[in-house]
């Protein structure tokens, strides 16, 4: 059992949705990152949060760590949106098997 | 700003080969991490450095990888000898402080294909 689960593994939205994706892990962290991984391959790291709420433009990450669980949301969704989002705890880098969105316009 | 570089952004090669794969994190950055990616087990971490020191190698999969990085602004992944199953897209990245808590910024990736 991956110790980092995500879901829903498929997503598609259409566009001006508002999107949830979400992220449990079942052992101890410090800290949680959300990645976003484009179609062409290339990774970019969202957000990394230990606590809280993070905001960046659309996108609101939250984080409780006593229950294990985060979410990342999406406002507003665009086509630019669509990729792979990857949620992973620091304690060794463990990656759930990421999310797919796709957003239709 | 420059960002983390890899090379090879393609390598081809047979099996039984040495392949080595480059990485040149961003300058002041003191954590460098090597990463894999594979259809079947997604993105695992191979490898991470602190201040050019090996602190976690437990991802490594055999002795078949190495890893080195010699000084601050470079870094290689050695796999000698290479097999199929080996082909994936390599990942480098780099943080600014000493801990995996910290936000990583990635390179383009190298993709590897051993025939």
């Amino acid at each position: 059992k991956n110790e980092v689960e995500q879901s829903p593994q498929n997503l598609t939205a259409q566009e001006g949705e508002f999107i949830t994706i979400n992220c449990s892990y079942s052992v101890g962290i410090s800290a949680l990152h959300w990645l976003q991984q484009h179609p062409g391959g290339g990774i970019v790291s969202l957000f990394m949060l230990s606590s809280g709420k993070k905001k960046h433009g659309r996108l609101i990450a939250t984080i409780n760590i006593q229950e294990k669980h985060s979410s990342l949301h999406i406002t507003a969704s665009h086509p630019r949106d669509s990729a792979v989002y990857i949620c992973a705890g620091d304690n060794d880098m463990r990656f759930g098997a990421g999310t797919r969105l796709t957003v239709k316009p | 700003d420059a960002g983390v570089i890899q090379s090879p952004r393609h390598e081809v090669t047979e099996m039984g080969q040495e392949v080595t794969l480059r990485c040149k994190p961003i300058s002041g950055h003191n954590s460098l991490f090597w990463y894999r990616q594979t259809m079947m087990r997604g993105l695992e971490l191979l490898i991470y450095f602190n201040n050019n020191v090996p602190i976690d190698d437990s991802g490594m999969p055999e002795d078949r990888f190495s890893a080195k990085m010699p000084n601050a602004s470079f870094s290689t992944l050695k796999i000698q000898p290479s097999e199929p199953r080996d082909s994936a897209v390599y990942f480098c990245a780099s943080s600014l402080r000493q801990a995996r808590n910290q936000p990583q910024h990635f390179g383009d990736g190298t993709r590897l294909s051993i025939l």
